[in-house]
Parts: structure tokens; C-alpha cells; sequence
């Protein structure tokens, strides 16, 4: 299993403004995710963190806008850039167990940080 | 990646069994079926997992028939706390990305 802390938990934002949220996982992973949750909506993802190497950004995000940084196996950011009020979120930061059930990965979460932009 | 269906919401009562189907007519061959479940203001938790035919834990049983392009999460008697989204999700580990549907959000009403 894995125990994940993000900081912060809630956060209330100026328009144009960034706002890094921290993950912090408590053992070692190869892969952190992080995703997004709009209000009443599913899970989005945002993008893959490696250790040591960029992070992978699905369709529809950028480096520019999210910039993440991984720089060990148990620490990770999420950067939400010149904000506007519909980056107003849940962001989620996410680690795979793969000793997990056996066959595939058991995914753990964080308790999200809930973005408001005014 | 294996696309899923599943019903937007379905109500119970408590003290009810809810069964809860997800489709997933192109499942791989090496694909295992995973539902989570997601309540308000906390991220997702793991319920089951399964490859074929029963998987039971705790929590809920998991019913996957022999072609694999469905299968049924099983929550037995209900309660109010129950009360949640549920996501059906196809695929595998190794650092295979994760992909969510849109989910199930279950009602238990008293």
C-alpha cells in the first residue's frame, strides 16, 4: 500500500496568478500521475511523472500551462500556471502499487487539492 | 485502452444488494477489471479486482463472465455510507496509465 499527503488541501486563487501543489508519497514509486476532476465530473489525466526524466502529458495539457517536477521517488509537483477560473479543480496526485492484487496495479490516491479561481 | 460503459446513476434502499454492470466489449487478452470507488472530496479507492469468472472480498464480489466483455460489482446490503461514485476500469500494470470513465454515482436512500 502507499499513503500519499498533498499540500495544499484547498486553496482559493487570483485570476493570472500559479499555484504548485506538492505530493508526497510515503515509499518509493517509479510512476506518479497526476489528474484532474472538474466539478461533478470523472477523473482526467493530466499527465505521468518519471523520476529522472520529463513528464508525459496526455492530450489536451502542457508543459506550459501544468509543469511537474519529479525529482525522487517520492516527491512530485504539480504546477497550475496563470490561472484562470476553469483550472478551478480537484487535483489529484496518484502512485501504482504493482505488488498490488497480483496481475496489475492497485492505483492510491491523495485527498486531491480543491482549486478555486476567482 | 479499453473502453467502459456503465450506467450515469442507479438508487437503492439500504439493507439492498446493488449490482452494478460495466461493459467492456474490446477487453485484451492480458486486461484485468478494477473498480474504485470515489466519495465526495476524497480521491478514489480501490474495491476489486479480477481477471475471470467470481472474485470475492470484504468489500463486494466481482462477476465476470466467460467472454469478459462485462462485469458486475456486487455491493450486498447497502447502507447510507455507501453512497458514492463507482468507476469500472480495464487494463494493465507496469506503469500503464490509468484511464477513468464516467462512473457510476450510487444513491442509498434510508
Amino acid at each position: 500500500s502507499a499513503v500519499i499527503s498533498q499540500k495544499p488541501s484547498r486553496d482559493i486563487c487570483q485570476r493570472g496568478t500559479s499555484l504548485t501543489i506538492q505530493c508526497q508519497v510515503d515509499s518509493q514509486v517509479t510512476m506518479m500521475f497526476w489528474y484532474r476532476q472538474q466539478p461533478g465530473q470523472s477523473l482526467t489525466l493530466i499527465a505521468t511523472a518519471n523520476q529522472g526524466s520529463e513528464a508525459t502529458y496526455e492530450s489536451g495539457f502542457v508543459i506550459d500551462k501544468f509543469p511537474i517536477s519529479r525529482p525522487n521517488l517520492t516527491f512530485s509537483t504539480l504546477t497550475v500556471s496563470n490561472m484562470s477560473p476553469e483550472d478551478s479543480s480537484i487535483y489529484l496526485c496518484s502512485v501504482e502499487d504493482p505488488g498490488g492484487a497480483g496481475g496489475t496495479g492497485e492505483l492510491f490516491f491523495g485527498e486531491g487539492s480543491r482549486l478555486t479561481v476567482l | 485502452l479499453a473502453k467502459t460503459t456503465q450506467p450515469i446513476s442507479m438508487d437503492s434502499y439500504e439493507g439492498q444488494e446493488v449490482n452494478i454492470t460495466c461493459s467492456h466489449n474490446n477487453i485484451a487478452t492480458n486486461d484485468y477489471i478494477t473498480w474504485y470507488q470515489q466519495f465526495p472530496s476524497q480521491g478514489p479507492r480501490f474495491i476489486i479486482q479480477g481477471y475471470k469468472t467470481k472474485v470475492t472480498n470484504e468489500v463486494a464480489s466481482l462477476f465476470i463472465p466467460a467472454d469478459r466483455k462485462s462485469s458486475t460489482l456486487s455491493l450486498p446490503r447497502v447502507s447510507l455510507s455507501d453512497t458514492a461514485v463507482y468507476y469500472c476500469l480495464v487494463g494493465v500494470s507496469g506503469g500503464f496509465k490509468t484511464i477513468f470513465g464516467a462512473g457510476t454515482r450510487l444513491f442509498v436512500k434510508a
